[in-house]
């Protein structure tokens, strides 16, 4: 079945760090994936779509100097949350869909527990 | 209104009793649907998909109406393991393909 690998799994970091997280699709090409935050016992929360070589797609009242998100290839696309905040301390996880495939199911990463202290 | 509702539970049911949940939809351009688990601290992993046929995977039934807009999910003889969060997922193309999760309804099977 499709995999998709996020790395780190877990950070803890300083007020003020920058933290890189990485989404990668292992066994297909993904045009498209998606992050997402989720705070304890709340639901997923679409942040942004990353599209191969354009520009990503962010929901409203996502700040997108913010969370910077590269999409160089379509088996990798990164999540920079940038001069992190303990506000911004969330469990971070990535999907990506198979290319051109939009009726097809997301498939998530492990996800990134992220700590700002 | 949400655009996919679900009932968030909790369910609390004994170890090999049957457990349905239900999902609507609201958007009739809605394509694709799915059903999803995710346990405490971990990731969305996808149990199956859905289709108007029905479709069965062991121990778990799925079936859409699209007529009502409503999906459900079966399970059948629940074990301590089926304890979860299951996602009630629906793929539409309206300017786009865009993924709509449903809140999602907690399970747990007790001994």
């Amino acid at each position: 079945g499709a995999v998709v690998s996020q790395h780190p799994s877990w950070v803890i970091c300083k007020s003020g760090t920058s933290v890189k997280i990485e989404c990668r699709s292992l066994d297909f090409q993904a045009t498209t994936m998606f992050w997402y935050r989720q705070f304890p016992k709340q639901s997923l929360m679409l942040m942004a779509t990353s599209n191969e070589g354009s520009k990503a797609t962010y929901e409203q009242g996502v700040e997108k100097d913010k969370f910077l998100i590269n999409h160089a290839s379509l088996t990798l696309s990164t999540l920079t949350v940038t001069s992190a905040h303990p506000e911004d301390s969330s469990f971070y996880i990535c999907s990506a869909r198979a290319a051109r495939q939009g009726s097809q199911p997301q498939h998530f990463g492990d996800g990134t527990r992220l700590s700002i202290l | 209104r949400k655009e996919v509702e679900q009932d968030p539970g909790p369910f609390n049911v004994p170890e090999g009793a049957t457990v349905a949940f239900n999902c609507t939809y609201s958007n009739s351009a809605s394509q694709s649907f799915f059903w999803y688990r995710q346990d405490c601290r971990k990731e969305p992993k996808l149990l199956m998909s859905v289709y108007s046929s029905g479709n069965e995977d062991g121990r778990f039934t799925a079936q859409l109406n699209r007529a009502s807009q409503y999906i459900s999910l079966l399970i059948r003889d629940s074990k301590l393991s089926d304890s979860a969060t299951y996602l009630c997922v629906v793929n539409r193309n309206t300017g786009g393909f865009k993924t709509i999760f449903g809140a999602g309804t907690r399970l747990f099977v007790k001994a």
